[in-house]
């Protein structure tokens, strides 16, 4: 069935840089979802990608989705310590179902 | 954020016990899942509930048993349950059971289990 795999598992990062976490399907999605889960907390819906090629930003979040349709990346500049957290990406698998990947869970360093 | 409520937020139990955790969302949406969350591990898919249908039991144990009286309230039935069940269980709710919609997730329930 259709996984989807996201690198790094972790990514520790100095505050003030920039680092990207990229998320992989095995089969063309029809869209891509990116949620953050910090700490403790629960996965909030960050956005939506549907269009071949999209680019989105939030802030100094920039999201893409590849021509194919199969890959997709979060791009984070000059990270802060409010960045803390698990990204996931997830995309539809099969009616009902949302398939998420294991997350790129981020520390921060000061 | 006070879209999707769980409660309770913690729960200890011990594998003879039932309980039940509940999850109610105030967003007008049509359709409702759990999630289980272990450590290091991919959100799980549990159930799915559209229309007050359940559309999906991704193969879950029988000790754990749902229900969704409504299209705002939903339950999950423990009983019998095994150390290894213990995690963090999430709801969540979306507009439709199409997973082309975003889903809206509960602050969670942390169940352990002695």
């Amino acid at each position: 069935g259709q996984q989807v795999m996201q690198i790094p598992q972790y990514q520790h990062v100095q505050e003030g840089e920039d680092f990207t976490t990229y998320c992989n399907s095995s089969t063309t999605l029809s869209n891509i979802q990116w949620y953050k889960q910090r700490p403790g907390g629960h996965p909030v819906f960050l956005i939506q990608l549907v269009k071949s090629g999209e680019v989105k930003k939030q802030k100094r979040l920039t999201f893409q989705f590849g021509e194919a349709k199969k890959n997709s990346s979060l791009h984070i500049t000059a990270t802060q310590t409010t960045d803390v957290g698990t990204y996931f990406c997830a995309g539809p698998a099969r009616d009902y179902k949302l398939s998420f990947g294991a997350g790129t869970t981020v520390t921060v360093r000061a | 954020e006070t879209g999707v409520t769980q409660t309770p937020r913690h729960l200890v139990m011990g594998m003879t016990n039932k309980k039940s955790l509940k999850c109610e969302q105030h967003l007008g949406h049509n359709a409702m899942y759990w999630y289980k969350q272990s450590a290091k591990k991919p959100l799980e898919l549990m159930f799915v509930y559209s229309l007050e249908e359940r559309v999906e039991n991704n193969s879950v144990p029988s000790r754990f048993s749902p229900e969704c009286p409504n299209s705002s309230h939903l339950f999950l039935h423990l009983h019998t349950l095994q150390p290894e069940d213990s995690a963090l269980y999430l709801c969540a709710s979306s507009f439709s059971g199409d997973p082309n919609y975003e889903q809206y997730f509960g602050p969670g329930t942390r169940l352990t289990v002695t």
